[in-house]
């Protein structure tokens, strides 16, 4: 079984502070697939990422970067230099190859940046 | 522009009272499905669809039906709404192999039942 663990429920940082949102998965599956999405307070979810388990680059975009390790089967979400506008409930999911036909979600964590 | 519709966004009924949120998705997408997003229990798939004609239960299907007659198309159906359907549900679709390929959200119905 499939498994993401987001252990921050809530994070309260400064405008400007970095911010790193953290997320375990589990799966015994060697072919998988990771994601992050945003639900900003209007309530639509925004894809941010997809990360496929053979690509353990990191990645950046813009003030966002992602950290891939399968040794500790991690996939951490880092907002530099934070914006009010970033404030979201942050979702970090897991697919897996051949496996039921759907995303497992971790629960979430809510970002509240402050002016 | 490529996008998923859902209708409606929001809706007070009462127990019993068949309903139907429509999802619609412009993209020529294979793959679609349902969740609900429940405080402290994240999105829960409830049905998916990975083709015309093709659906299946996910993990909280109970008291919903879909269909999927038209590939653009994926309504969910409630017969008879109860409280504990209360939620707020969301649409996806994605290209192919719905669960690896990257989903891509309507904007959500918020649905309470009375």
């Amino acid at each position: 079984a499939q498994k993401v663990t987001q252990a921050q429920t809530e994070i309260s940082v400064v405008e400007k502070e970095d911010v790193t949102l953290d997320c375990v998965y589990e799966t015994r599956d060697t072919t998988y697939y990771l994601f992050w999405y945003k639900q900003p307070p209007s309530g639509e979810l925004v894809f941010l990422i997809r990360r496929n388990s053979f690509d353990e680059q990191n990645e950046i975009s813009g003030r966002y970067s992602w950290n891939f390790q399968k040794s500790t089967s991690s996939f951490n979400f880092t907002i530099t230099a934070s914006q009010v506008v970033d404030s979201a409930v942050y979702f970090c999911a897991l697919s897996v190859e051949g496996g039921s036909e759907k995303l497992v979600f971790g629960k979430g964590t809510k970002l509240t940046v402050n002016p | 522009e490529a996008q998923v519709t859902q209708n409606p966004r929001y809706l007070i009924t009462v127990t019993g009272k068949k309903l139907t949120v429509t999802c619609s998705q412009n993209m020529n997408h294979e793959y679609m499905s349902w969740y609900r997003q429940d405080p402290g229990l994240g999105l829960r798939q409830i049905y998916y669809s990975m083709n015309v004609e093709v659906t299946d239960k996910g993990d909280v299907p109970e008291g919903y039906k879909v269909s999927r007659k038209e590939k653009r198309n994926f309504p969910l159906i409630l017969e008879s709404p109860s409280p504990n359907q209360t939620s707020l549900y969301f649409c996806a679709s994605s290209r192919s192999r719905g669960n690896t390929d990257t989903q891509y959200f309507g904007p959500g119905t918020r649905l309470t039942v009375l």
